[in-house]
C-alpha cells in the first residue's frame, strides 16, 4: 500500500497563477479530506469528501478556492487566483470510515511569491 | 469550527523524563483520536479513544478517556529524541478542528 499520494510535493508560484494540487487516496477508502497547516492558523480543514461528494466545503476560505473528487482514486484542491496568503502546507488525508483514523498524505508545500 | 483545548502547547523534556499533554472539551466526544507530526513530516495516527474511561497503551505511550468523554491525556514515560515532534488530538468529528497540539523537544 503506497498511502495517500500527493503531488507535487513543493510548489512555488507567483501570486495570480492558477495552483492545482492533486491528491490520490487510499484504494478502497471512501472518505477524503484536504487540510491546510500554517504556524498561525494550525491544522485546518478545508473540504470533505464522502464517496466522491462533497459534504462540508465551508472550511474552503473564499472563492478563490475549489475542490473536486471526480472518482474515488483521484482529487484536485485548486487555487485561482493564487496569493501570498495562501502559502502553507497542504495536506490531503483519506479514511475508510469518518470515525476512525485518517491517513495523511506527505503534503504539498505551496509558496505563493 | 469549534476546537478542543490542548495543554501545554510547547512541553520541554529532559531525556528521561516522563510528561503528559492534555486535551480538553467542552462538549461530549463520541470518540477521540491521537496524532503525531514529526517536524517537517506529516500527521500520523496514533490511536482512537472511545469508550469512557478507557485507557490504552502503546510501549510508553499510554492514552486515556476521561470518564465524561470531555477530555483526553497522552502520557509518555522516560522520554526519548525519537518523542520530538507535535502531538494533536482531534475529536474525530470532521466538524470540530484538530487541537493546537503539543509541541515536544526533548534535551539529551
Amino acid at each position: 500500500d503506497a498511502g495517500v499520494i500527493q503531488s507535487p510535493r513543493h510548489e512555488v508560484t507567483e501570486m495570480g497563477q492558477e495552483v492545482t494540487l492533486r491528491c490520490k487516496p487510499i484504494s478502497g477508502h471512501n472518505s477524503l479530506f484536504w487540510y491546510r497547516q500554517t504556524m498561525m492558523r494550525g491544522l485546518e480543514l478545508l473540504i470533505y469528501f464522502n464517496n466522491n461528494v462533497p459534504i462540508d466545503d465551508s472550511g474552503m476560505p473564499e472563492d478563490r478556492f475549489s475542490a473536486k473528487m471526480p472518482n474515488a482514486s483521484f482529487s484536485t484542491l485548486k487555487i485561482q487566483p493564487s496569493e501570498p496568503r495562501d502559502s502553507a502546507v497542504y495536506f490531503c488525508a483519506s479514511s475508510s470510515r469518518t470515525d476512525y483514523g485518517y491517513t495523511f498524505g506527505s503534503g504539498t508545500r505551496l509558496t505563493v511569491v | 469550527g469549534q476546537q478542543v483545548m490542548q495543554i501545554p502547547q510547547y512541553q520541554h523534556v529532559q531525556e528521561g523524563e516522563d510528561f503528559t499533554t492534555y486535551c480538553n472539551s467542552s462538549t461530549t466526544l463520541s470518540n477521540i483520536q491521537w496524532y503525531k507530526q514529526r517536524p517537517g513530516g506529516h500527521p500520523v495516527f496514533l490511536i482512537q479513544l472511545v469508550k469512557s474511561g478507557e485507557v490504552k497503551k502503546q510501549k510508553r505511550l499510554t492514552f486515556q478517556f476521561g470518564e465524561a468523554k470531555k477530555n483526553s491525556s497522552l502520557h509518555i514515560t522516560a522520554t526519548q529524541t525519537t518523542d520530538v515532534g507535535t502531538y494533536f488530538c482531534e475529536p474525530n468529528d470532521y466538524k470540530l478542528s484538530f487541537g493546537a497540539g503539543t509541541t515536544v523537544t526533548v534535551r539529551a
